[in-house]
This record gives structure tokens, sequence and C-alpha cells, in this order.
């Protein structure tokens, strides 16, 4: 019954390697997000899809990849971990009304927690 | 564009106390606001939200937030706080590309901490 899904909830590996987190929602909204927690809990975003389509891409290193199958879900890979990497990741949904705006607010995930070591 | 102040990093309160969380915004257009909750550990939570008509917003948990348009400011509050309420709260404004997906822009988090 979980709205939006991460996995996994904790990623320990080492620096350059390449890893996959996956999120999914069952909301049906149309756009998902993720976002970066760091250290002091500030909340950036990244990427968001609607309905399948790139629409927001941060300023974000190229390492950073996230891909949409379908508007349920958007799964983030990263290549060539770094130590700066660590913090934890939120996927989160929202559905915006007719004008853009995010009105109901996003369903976010539990997080992952992603430490390089 | 939107931003977000929260101009407390941390508040400390006792149990039972009243406490009030400050949030500013700045933006020259309409805006829907936010208010969310993280707890240890996990995701975060909507605890209220401002989309229009009345400028007091009654949420979750007992906290209740309120829209001043002319300062800019949607403070939440809280008449009696439990230990459980000890978490990370965020403001947030949402942010419109029309037609090409919104997204909410947050502020920097007050740390509340509750004790006995």
């Amino acid at each position: 019954d979980t709205a939006v899904s991460q996995t996994p909830k904790y990623l320990v590996t080492q620096m350059g390697n390449d890893k996959s987190i996956k999120c999914e929602q069952n909301l049906g909204h149309d756009t998902m997000y993720w976002y970066k927690q760091d250290s002091k809990k500030f909340l950036k975003i990244m990427f968001s899809y609607n309905n399948k389509e790139l629409i927001i891409n941060e300023t974000v290193p190229n390492r950073f990849s996230p891909k949409s199958p379908d508007k349920a879900h958007l799964n983030l890979h990263i290549n060539s971990l770094e130590l700066g990497d660590s913090a934890v990741y939120f996927c989160a949904s929202s559905q915006e009304n007719e004008k853009g705006y995010v009105n109901y607010g996003y369903t976010f995930g539990s997080g992952t927690r992603l430490t390089v070591v | 564009a939107q931003s977000v102040t929260q101009l407390d990093s941390q508040v400390p309160v006792f149990e039972e106390a009243p406490v009030e969380l400050r949030c500013n915004y700045s933006s020259s257009v309409s805006v829907y606001l936010f208010w969310y909750v993280q707890y240890p550990n996990q995701g975060l939570q909507l605890l209220l939200k401002y989309l229009s008509g009345s400028t007091l917003v009654k949420g979750i948990n007992g906290f209740e937030a309120e829209f001043n348009k002319s300062q800019t400011s949607f403070h939440l509050r809280k008449p009696s706080v439990h230990i459980s309420d000890t978490a990370e709260y965020f403001c947030a404004v949402s942010e419109s590309f029309y037609n090409q997906g919104g997204k909410l822009i947050f502020g920097q988090g007050t740390e509340l901490s509750v004790k006995p």
C-alpha cells in the first residue's frame, strides 16, 4: 500500500562504483522527482519527469542519469561514485493543477541513504 | 525565482509550551505554501498547506499556520508541543513552469527539539 516506495533504503559502496536507486509510485501522479538532502538537511531538487519526459534538470553532474520507463517509475543511476555523493536521496511524486502548480504538495518516499567510502 | 527563508535553524522548547517556527518567502506572483515534517530517518510528511481562502490553515497533529501576504510570511504554530513533535520542519513554496511540471522550493529547515 506504500504510495511512493524507494529501494534500497541504505546503500554503502566504494568510490568509483556505479549504483542505481529505484522509485515507484502508485498514486497515478504525472510528475516524479529526485531530491538530494545533504548532511545539513538542505533539500535540493535534482530532476523531475512529467509523463516520462525530463522537465527539470538542475545543475547535477553528468554522472547522475535519471530514467523513467513509465510514469509510475523513476530510477536514478549514478556512475563513478564520489565521496561527495554521500547523502539521502528522496523520490517524490505530485500532480499539478491546470496552471502547473503543485497545489497538493508532494508525496515523498522514505529516502535512500547513500554512503560512499 | 521564488525563495523560502526559515529564520531559525534550531528551536529548543519545553514540553507543553507553545512554539512558532518562522518562514518567509519571496514571490511576485500568487503562491501555494506548505509545511512538511521530517522525523528522524524518515521521509517528509505534509503537515498543512495554504492554497487560497482563509489565511489560517489547520493541519495534522495540532499544528496551524497563518498566511500573511503583506509580510510574505507563513509561520507555523502549535499551542502545546509534545516530545513526539521533535523533528525537522520544512517550509516550501510551489513554483510553476506552466504545463512543464511544477516544483517545490524548500527552506533550509528548522530543527524543533522538545525537552521534558
